[in-house]
């Protein structure tokens, strides 16, 4: 079975400190996503990740892809409360083939003040 | 403006109660999908289509249809909704298949089914 897991599934961090959510999926996968839902609100894409060793930054977030590991970070460098949001990793498993995606359970992410 | 719409945004039926959630894209998009999110559960894939009259299932497909006649819209057809079906679904679309392009999502629609 096809499986995307995200860890930790809840994170409460103080403004200012780092952090990083974890994605480790099952399939052999070249592309990676990241995207990030507010509350209510609907999914917006943070990251396209598409080969072994990528890595994007942007603002206070960097993304990178191990495809080797199939692990996918997303780092938080001094976190500010505007951060707080849910964050999603998803997978497309197909490449040239399924073009099925498979997303993680989420991170929720608080930042305090 | 790009965007992907749904309608409609809130809707509250019975069980057994046919019902059409839709979805259009202005951006040419091939590729669009359906989702449910559960609590807990992440988002999870119900159908996607590649190309017009082109659908194909996704993880959870049971007691959905779908179908693709025009490019720009991609509606989700429940014939006899259960309570189980209550969740709140995104439609998406993406440039096309095989593209390096990350996914658009509608505002979603939440559904209650009684």
């Amino acid at each position: 079975e096809l499986k995307v897991e995200q860890n930790p599934l809840f994170l409460s961090m103080q403004e200012g400190k780092n952090y990083t959510i974890y994605c480790n999926y099952s399939t052999t996968s070249d592309r990676l996503y990241w995207y990030r839902q507010d509350p209510g609100k609907s999914l917006e894409s943070l990251f396209v990740l598409l080969s072994n060793g990528a890595v994007k930054q942007e603002g206070r977030l960097m993304a990178s892809l191990d495809t080797k590991a199939r692990l996918s970070t997303l780092h938080i460098t001094a976190a500010v409360h505007d951060l707080s949001a849910t964050y999603f990793c998803a997978v497309d498993p197909g490449g040239s083939g399924t073009y099925k995606y498979i997303f993680g359970t989420g991170t929720r992410l608080k930042v305090l003040a | 403006e790009a965007q992907v719409t749904q309608n409609p945004r809130y809707l509250i039926t019975v069980t057994g109660k046919k019902l059409t959630v839709t979805c259009s894209q202005n951006m040419n998009h091939e590729y669009m999908s359906w989702y449910r999110q559960d609590p807990g559960l992440g988002l999870r894939q119900i159908y996607y289509s590649m190309n017009v009259e082109v659908t194909d299932k996704g993880d959870v497909p049971e007691g959905y249809k779908v179908s693709r006649k025009e490019k720009r819209n991609f509606p989700l057809i429940l014939e006899s909704p259960s309570p189980n079906q209550t969740s709140l679904y995104f439609c998406a679309s993406s440039l096309a298949v095989a593209s390096t392009d990350t996914q658009y999502f509608g505002p979603g629609t939440r559904l209650t089914v009684l």
